[in-house]
């Protein structure tokens, strides 16, 4: 089945230590998106790639990381300058950059004690 | 002013009510819209697309009203399996990389009661 993944579905770290959520999709699509999701709030988006090798910063990039090595996997590293790392991880990815619809993971829950 | 914004909710509603949502854009240049339905501690899924000339899916009317810059969605017939949050979502290329931007609500609860 073509679709999206992300592991771990929950993760726990200690404040300080960086961690890297996996994003893995077999759906061929070009492009791939990172968003967080804190209770009440929208969607936020940290990172996009539209291509491999290549990627933007979205509204809230500070003390995130990204890479494209492969078009199927985009891996996020929450670092520790990032000050409220405790949030919902969503990846997304859709056909092309100017592609309409995003197709979603399961999200990743990052809790940071 | 934010991007998109949502009736704050919840709706609490009998089943086989009719319940609308309304949601507003602030930037004119958004160019779709959608409203995506996300259950409880799972990812969004897309639930339509919304067009101007309206539409329909099943028990779902979605409308947009590109002068007043505002979205709605209907559910008529309410069920039980209709329960989760429902996010308005707004898209705009980006004029520099061409990339698509998308925009979310905070969403609306919903929960039908029996």
């Amino acid at each position: 089945d073509g679709g999206i993944t992300q592991s771990p579905k929950y993760l726990f770290r200690k404040e300080g230590q960086n961690v890297t959520l996996s994003c893995e999709q077999n759906l061929n699509h070009d492009a791939m998106y990172w968003y967080r999701q804190d209770p009440g709030q929208g969607l936020r988006l940290i990172y996009y790639s539209q291509i491999v090798n290549d990627f933007q910063k979205g509204d809230i990039a500070e003390g995130y990381s990204v890479s494209r090595e492969k078009k199927e996997s985009f891996p996020l590293t929450v670092t520790s300058a990032q000050k409220n790392p405790t949030a919902f991880y969503l990846c997304a990815s859709s056909r092309s950059p100017s592609g309409n619809e995003q197709f979603f993971g399961p999200g990743t829950r990052l809790t940071v004690l | 002013r934010k991007e998109v914004e949502q009736d704050p909710g919840p709706f609490n509603v009998p089943e086989g009510a009719t319940v609308a949502f309304n949601c507003t854009y602030s930037n004119s240049a958004s160019q779709s819209f959608f409203w995506y339905r996300q259950d409880c501690r799972k990812e969004p899924k897309l639930l339509m697309s919304v067009y101007s000339s309206g539409n329909e899916d099943g028990r779902f009317t979605a409308q947009l009203n590109r002068a007043s810059q505002y979205i709605s969605l209907l559910i008529r017939d309410s069920k039980l399996s209709d329960s989760a949050t429902y996010l308005c979502v707004v898209n705009r290329v980006n004029d520099w990389t061409g990339a698509n931007n998308l925009f979310f609500g905070t969403g609306t609860r919903l929960t039908v009661i029996p």
